[in-house]
């Protein structure tokens, strides 16, 4: 199947920062979907981003599908932006499944 | 904006025991999907379902675990005879297109299933 890293694992800001987070993925996709988990575990939808470039308030996201990487910005970090976030692709050979990544843990301290 | 809505939020139950998860996908939404997550891992996709029945389903869904639509409206999960590996967040989520054309897939809030 498919394989999804995303980098970096573990990432800590100031509140003010800004931050780019990165996913990899080893074939070709259908869809790319950003998400934020929450301290309470839902997953919040950012972006459906199968190519090209997005962008919502301080959040932005470019994929380069011919390249197999999505990159995820964010602006002017605040402390509510803390959490985990998951990079996740639909493989075009293989169904409509989502293969999520390891995430990224955020913390955006005061 | 239309939501997915998973019953209950979080239940316990006895190794052994039957449980039912509950969703509510968007009402227009064609293509149904469980989830689960492990605490601390990753989420990883189980079952997805359109017109009825199964059409991906993986390694994890194993005899155990079966979906059903037993209305116009609601999707369940029900796993058998839990094990303490069964501990998790299952979340379902659904979608609108397949085919040539692809769509968000929208996640419910999860359901917390403690197996003690």
């Amino acid at each position: 199947g498919i394989q999804v890293e995303q980098s970096p694992p573990d990432l800590i800001l100031q509140e003010g920062a800004n931050s780019t987070l990165r996913c990899n993925f080893s074939d070709s996709v259908n869809n790319l979907q950003w998400f934020h988990q929450n301290p309470w575990g839902q997953l919040i939808n950012l972006f459906y981003i199968p190519s090209g470039t997005k962008q919502n308030g301080r959040l932005s996201a470019t994929t380069v599908a011919t390249e197999r990487y999505s990159l995820l910005y964010i602006s002017s970090s605040q402390t509510t932006d803390s959490g985990v976030y998951f990079c996740a692709v639909e493989q075009k050979t293989s169904g409509s499944r989502l293969t999520f990544g390891e995430g990224t843990q955020l913390t955006v301290n005061p | 904006e239309p939501e997915v809505t998973q019953t209950p939020s979080h239940q316990v139950t006895q190794m052994g025991q039957e449980v039912i998860l509950r969703c509510v996908p968007i009402s227009n939404h064609l293509y149904f999907y469980w989830y689960r997550q492990i605490l601390g891992q990753k989420v990883e996709f189980l079952v997805s379902f359109y017109n009825n029945e199964i059409s991906e389903k993986s390694e994890i869904f194993d005899d155990q675990f079966s979906v059903e639509r037993p209305d116009g409206s609601n999707f369940t999960l029900k796993i058998r005879s839990t094990k303490l590996e069964d501990s998790a967040m299952y979340f379902c989520a659904s979608t609108g297109h397949w085919g040539w054309f692809r769509e968000t897939q929208y996640f419910g809030p999860g359901t917390r299933l403690l197996v003690l």
